[in-house]
């Protein structure tokens, strides 16, 4: 059965420093999106995209925060300057019609 | 999207069925219930969802009463590793539509030996 993979499953970086985090989802799904979990607390949702654009985005979303799909397979999240806030799971899924399909996460670590 | 209510833990004896309730008490005529569940830290999973009847499938079923107000997940037969966070999410739209799933706390479920 098709699934959705990201790597890093887990990732170190020092506060201020750029990372991408990466996300290959199923294949024909033409929605992906991008939602986080700090340790111990609710999902959130991030951002979603479609037809190469955002479609929508959360508060928690701003200026440092960027997504792209750079080659057809991929979905990327960046992270300009880490804080240490932004240690997270950070899972992306992918949908088709409706059911979302989530990745493993990847576990952020900012020291 | 309506907001859901269900309790914040339960369980169940392994092998026996666990009911999963909740409430959503201002779903509009257009929101599904989906359920979803978070095993650990993993990425949560689709298990099943409907809109007024009641659905089956490999995993589980869904109970949703007559008036939308609340709706039951049931796992028949409950296995250890059915341990998990459920979530119960109302939202609208069961096609392509891009929709945000909104995570609330879940029902932590735990199925004893």
């Amino acid at each position: 059965e098709p699934e959705v993979t990201q790597t890093p499953s887990h990732q170190v970086t020092q506060m201020g420093q750029e990372v991408i985090l990466r996300c290959v989802p199923i294949s024909n799904h033409l929605y992906f999106y991008w939602y986080r979990q700090i340790l111990g607390q609710k999902v959130e949702f991030l951002v979603s995209f479609y037809n190469n654009e955002i479609s929508e985005k959360s508060e928690i979303f701003d200026d440092q925060f960027s997504v792209e799909r750079p080659d057809g397979s991929n979905f990327t999240l960046k992270i300009r300057s880490t804080k240490l806030e932004d240690s997270a799971m950070y899972f992306c899924a992918s949908s088709l019609a409706g059911k979302q399909f989530f990745g493993p996460g990847t576990r952020l670590t900012v020291l | 999207d309506a907001k859901t209510t269900q309790p914040p833990s339960m369980d169940c004896a392994e092998g026996r069925a666990a009911n999963l309730p909740c409430n959503h008490s201002t779903i509009s005529g257009n929101e599904y219930v989906y359920w979803y569940r978070q095993i650990h830290s993993q990425g949560p999973q689709y298990i099943i969802h409907g809109l007024k009847n009641n659905e089956t499938n490999e995993m589980a079923s869904l109970i949703i009463t007559e008036d939308r107000k609340s709706s039951t997940l049931i796992l028949p037969h409950a296995t250890l590793r059915d341990t998990a966070v459920y979530y119960c999410i109302v939202r609208v739209a069961d096609t392509g539509a891009n929709s945000k799933l909104t995570f609330g706390k879940g029902i932590t479920l735990s199925v004893r030996p």
